[in-house]
């Protein structure tokens, strides 16, 4: 069974800071690894999406990278700002559902 | 945004009762997908359909059912609601399952059931 891990729970970085968020996950085939955000009180935004031939992706000032072979994933954020606050999911694709982690909840302190 | 509505947005409904929420897609998206987040747990899959009449479970499918009439329309059904199944909705489709370039799955904004 997939199980897909993201540590920490909770960070919290001044504003203007690069940070980077982390997640594992236990088996290898995937076919896809997608990136998300979310909002209290509201869905998912989709950030990212690598595909498993991929080893990154990048939108604006997020870049994401993915090494299968070690079950890692991560989320560059460069130049935080206030906005990014929220929680990052994510979510590892493989035998036609989604399993997630459940998330590093971000605050960018002003 | 994918043009995905979920109804209703937030319901409470008493122990016993069946409840029905929508997910209506305007994608013409092959999958969709019914979601719960609950604190601790993240979120868990209920059930998901891969065409008409084509539906499959989840993990955490006990007590939960789903019909796909239309390509556009995945209701998931609480049969006789329990306070257990007080949490947050999600529906999600994409144009593919689990292979495919590009396959991005997207979320509704999330239905809030509470069940007394």
């Amino acid at each position: 069974k997939q199980e897909v891990t993201q540590i920490p729970a909770a960070l919290s970085v001044p504003e203007g800071e690069n940070l980077v968020l982390n997640c594992s996950f236990t088996d290898s085939a995937i076919y896809n690894l997608q990136w998300f955000r979310q909002d209290p009180g509201k869905g998912l935004t989709s950030l990212l999406l690598i595909q498993s031939s991929q080893r990154e992706q990048t939108s604006g000032r997020l870049n994401a990278s993915l090494d299968k072979s070690s079950g890692r994933s991560t989320l560059y954020i460069a130049a935080s700002q206030p906005g990014d606050s929220a929680t990052y999911l994510c979510a590892v694709i493989g035998n036609e559902k989604l399993t997630f982690g459940t998330g590093t909840r971000l605050t960018i302190i002003p | 945004d994918a043009g995905i509505t979920q109804s209703p947005r937030h319901k409470v409904t008493e122990t016993g009762t069946p409840v029905t929420l929508r997910c209506h897609q305007t994608e013409n998206h092959r999958y969709m997908y019914w979601y719960r987040q609950d604190p601790g747990h993240g979120l868990r899959l209920i059930h998901y359909s891969y065409g008409v009449k084509d539906t499959d479970k989840g993990e955490v499918s006990d007590g939960y059912s789903v019909s796909r009439s239309k390509t556009e329309d995945f209701l998931l059904t609480l049969e006789s609601a329990t306070s257990s199944q007080t949490s947050v909705y999600f529906c999600a489709i994409s144009e593919r399952g689990s292979t495919g370039a590009g396959n991005t799955i997207y979320f509704g904004e999330g239905s809030w059931l509470t069940v007394v």
